[in-house]
This record gives structure tokens, C-alpha cells and sequence, in this order.
């Protein structure tokens, strides 16, 4: 599982209240991700960080940001949710291997917003 | 932006047959490609992956073919157990920082 934890695991809010996510690794691996995946849809990227401080928006960034103050933690943050906003988020983070690419996912937060 | 798609929405296969899960990609910049795993429940397992200058790559029990002519993309496995049952997904990347475009996934139905 490459060190990866996610908290909450599951989580139900309601429509306008703001949701924190954590992602917290335990290799020092410098490449985070969010993603989310919806019913129909494979994994779509939310954001990316690079380094502590160092991140960027991917394919469906609105409605989130993310902060990133130390290697270990990558926090997703929904301002208000929404109920489109509904559905499983993955944290991922890449090995240092060279040039791969190789992502690993943590086991995924369930987040219902009523 | 560009995406990743699959041929067969869903397979099944007796056990012991072998299975060939296909994928399309449309960004001939992608360099990268993955197949990942996904039980329910759990977030997506790394399969195997295979770099565009390859056109085959062989692991434990699976292959990975690329044939960047059509832009095509399958996975091989050998041998299929109950325990292969599944979606699979894969994914490219062509970009430094590893970001990942999915496609929407295979069932993947092994029957005893």
C-alpha cells in the first residue's frame, strides 16, 4: 500500500459545509495526487502536488484546493460541498523509480453530500 | 483534454482461459502507460506498466502489448483465476509530473 492512509474513510455532510480530506504518506515520496471516481467514469485527477508547497490543478479542480505544508500530507479541501461532489476520492502518490511513473493509491474516502 | 477509453465494457471468462482486456488512447504524446486493478471497495492495485518505446512487456502471469500505430493498448492474462475478478483500468501519461488519464474500466468475470 506504499505507506498511504486516508481519513475520514467515509463521511456524510450536508450541501454548503466545508470538508477537509487527508492523505498522509509515510516514505517521503515527493509526487502527491487527488483523484476522484465517480459511477461510469474511471479516475479523474482533482490536483497534483509536487513538493511541499508545490501544487497545481488537474482535469476537475473547481470547487477544490489543496494545501500541502509537509512531505507526508496532502490535504483536499471542499470550500462548500456540493452534491455533485459526491463520490469516492483516492490519494495516490508516485515512486521514485528512474523514470516510471508508477502511481499507488490509498484505500479511498467515501464522501455523500446531502 | 485527451482520454483513454475501452473497447469491451465488460468480460467474462471461465477459469483457467486466458483474457484480453483492451484500451484505446487518443494522445499520441503519451509516453507512459499503466493497467491498474480494482476490487471492490479498495483504490486501484498497479498492474504492469510499459514506456512508448516498447511494444511488449511481460510480468507475472500478464503482458502488455502497445501498438502506438493505432494507438491501442491490451492486457494479457494468463491463466485467469476467480481471484482476477475485477475492473481494470488503464491509464497514460505524457507528462513529467505523472499525471494519470483513465479510461472508464472493464469488468473482468472469471467463473469456476
Amino acid at each position: 500500500d506504499a505507506g498511504i492512509t486516508q481519513s475520514p474513510r467515509h463521511k456524510v455532510t450536508e450541501t454548503g459545509t466545508p470538508v477537509t480530506l487527508r492523505c498522509h504518506q509515510t516514505e517521503n515520496h515527493r509526487y502527491m495526487y487527488w483523484y476522484r471516481q465517480d459511477p461510469g467514469h474511471g479516475l479523474r485527477l482533482i490536483h497534483y502536488s509536487y513538493g511541499v508547497k508545490d501544487t497545481d490543478k488537474g482535469e476537475v479542480s473547481d470547487g477544490y484546493s489543496v494545501s500541502r505544508s509537509k512531505t507526508e500530507d496532502f490535504l483536499l479541501t471542499l470550500e462548500s460541498a456540493t452534491s455533485s461532489q459526491t463520490s469516492v476520492y483516492f490519494c495516490a502518490i508516485r515512486t521514485n523509480r528512474g523514470s516510471s511513473y508508477e502511481q499507488y493509491f490509498g484505500p479511498g474516502t467515501r464522501l455523500t453530500v446531502t | 483534454g485527451e482520454s483513454v477509453g475501452l473497447h469491451l465494457p465488460t468480460l467474462s471468462v471461465q477459469e483457467g482461459d486466458n483474457s484480453i482486456i483492451n484500451c484505446a488512447y487518443s494522445n499520441s504524446a503519451s509516453d507512459y502507460f499503466i493497467w491498474y486493478k480494482q476490487e471492490s471497495g479498495k483504490g486501484p492495485q498497479f498492474i504492469i506498466d510499459i514506456r512508448s518505446n516498447m511494444d511488449k512487456r511481460q510480468g507475472q502471469r500478464v503482458t502488455v502489448l502497445l501498438n502506438k500505430t493505432v494507438k491501442h493498448l491490451s492486457l494479457q492474462i494468463a491463466a485467469t483465476q476467480p481471484g482476477d475478478s475485477a475492473v481494470y483500468f488503464c491509464a497514460e501519461s505524457g507528462t513529467s509530473y505523472g499525471k494519470l488519464t483513465f479510461g472508464q474500466g472493464t469488468i473482468l468475470t472469471v467463473h469456476p
